[in-house]
């Protein structure tokens, strides 16, 4: 089983609807967890961060967190074309007395005009 | 502006090659990191260090070195060069171990011939 697991895609949605990305992993114990937005060829950027149990909005994004499930998703409510970019989720995953933070394969999102 | 910067940004060497990816970030920051990604993938640990002499294997480290003698610097060796080590490369800083952001370099284009 993979620490950090994604759909990979591609997430089709029509501009103004809601997308819905989702993320499960592997390490009970992980208290942080982050998306990421990457655009083709470029560096991922840090969308938002979750560390407790619920809701975490910011603007048109909300993150959810669910730790008993070992789930977290990323809410993007009317999507725009421009938020068309591969989503990563990462996960801080312990390594023995330290910590690491790991990333999935992330999610194709295409927001269609 | 703090900032992380990788070079090259792209390279072509040829197998068995020894490469070296220079990363060099202005932020401070005692955790630095490096990834590689690969269509299918996603971004994958390759080493990592929590400040000055210290390095850490990640979950793609054979085949690859770092070596941590100032804050600013983690440098990334491929000791010979593999085709299958043809990919993007990113590095990463931030300033705690795993709850706050990580800042992505530009990364660099390796490929092996």
């Amino acid at each position: 089983q993979k620490e950090v697991e994604q759909n990979s895609g591609p997430l089709s949605v029509p501009e103004g609807a809601i997308a819905s990305l989702n993320c499960t992993y592997s390490d009970r114990v992980s208290q942080s967890f982050f998306w990421y937005r990457q655009y083709s060829g470029k560096s991922p950027e840090l969308i938002m961060s979750i560390y407790s149990n619920g809701d975490k909005e910011d603007g048109r994004f909300t993150a959810q967190l669910n730790k008993a499930s070992q789930y977290v998703s990323l809410l993007i409510r009317d999507s725009q074309p421009s938020d068309s970019a591969t989503y990563l989720c990462a996960v801080n995953i312990r390594d023995g007395a330290t910590n690491k933070l790991i990333f999935g394969t992330g999610t194709l999102l295409a927001v269609q005009p | 502006d703090a900032e992380i910067t990788q070079s090259p940004r792209h390279k072509i060497t040829e197998t068995g090659r020894q490469v070296t990816l220079a990363c060099h970030q202005t932020w401070n920051h005692n955790n630095m990191f490096w990834y590689r990604q690969d269509l299918g993938h996603g971004l994958r640990l390759i080493h990592y260090s929590y400040g000055v002499h210290d390095t850490n294997k990640g979950e793609v480290s054979d085949g690859y070195s770092v070596s941590r003698s100032n804050t600013e610097d983690l440098p990334l060796t491929l000791e010979s060069a593999a085709s299958s080590q043809t990919s993007v490369y990113f590095c990463a800083s931030s300033e705690s171990r795993g709850d706050t952001e990580a800042f992505f370099g530009q990364g660099t284009r390796l490929t092996v011939v």
